[in-house]
């Protein structure tokens, strides 16, 4: 089974809308991490957020998480074009992330 | 604020020769892993190090890999006779305590093209 999948696949916004993104995940977890990669770069560490806890917030980043149904979302307030990335949540495994597929979001100017 | 480096950022090898990738992790780090990336895929896991051994592996994580950390500081990845599926982008990560505890924080990454 396949461990943190993201949805939607692929969100295209305007400048200024929110963009919410969701990951579900199968089996139980310690912590959640959202990162975002742009094009062809590195991994960006958002945001953790605990198994203990439901909502997190960092600037324009809000994170929830509800463990009963085994779903993150994360929400991004107020988009701007240098929001367009890919964005992947994470799961712990063991000492391992596990990773899935990303959305990719294209915020347009 | 401290961050993962790699080097190189791009790497360009015949198939069959060995590569070694490197990184310098954060400096108070314990925990330090690497992972790949095949272009338009997932990043998959391929090792975790901690106490100067593998404390985990992934099955790509084949004899033709190898990690060390040669220094108080470096830590390595190496192939020893690359094929041309292992064309990706190989990232590093490190983190204080471990996966269930603390961030992970990952390098930019080396991308390895295999002709």
């Amino acid at each position: 089974s396949q461990q943190g999948e993201e949805d939607p696949q692929a969100l295209s916004i305007q400048e200024g809308e929110n963009a919410t993104m969701n990951c579900s995940y199968k089996t139980s977890i310690n912590n959640l991490q959202w990162y975002r990669q742009n094009s062809g770069r590195g991994l960006v560490h958002l945001i953790l957020i605990r198994s203990n806890e439901r909502e997190k917030h960092s600037g324009r980043l809000r994170v929830t998480l509800d463990t009963s149904k085994k779903s993150s979302s994360l929400l991004i307030t107020a988009s701007r074009a240098a929001d367009t990335a890919s964005y992947f949540c994470a799961t712990d495994k063991g000492n391992k992330l596990v990773f899935g597929a990303g959305t990719i979001l294209r915020v347009k100017s | 604020e401290p961050e993962v480096t790699q080097t190189p950022s791009h790497q360009v090898t015949q198939m069959g020769q060995e590569v070694i990738l490197r990184c310098v992790p954060i400096s108070n780090h314990l925990y330090f892993y690497w992972y790949r990336q095949i272009l338009g895929q997932k990043v998959e896991f391929l090792v975790s190090f901690y106490n100067n051994e593998i404390s985990e592996k992934s099955e790509i994580f084949d004899d033709q890999f190898s990690v060390e950390r040669p220094d108080g500081s470096n830590f390595t990845l190496k192939i020893r006779s690359t094929k041309l599926e292992d064309s990706a982008m190989y990232f590093c990560a490190s983190t204080l305590q471990g996966s269930s505890y603390n961030e992970q924080f990952f390098g930019p990454g080396t991308r390895l093209t295999v002709l």
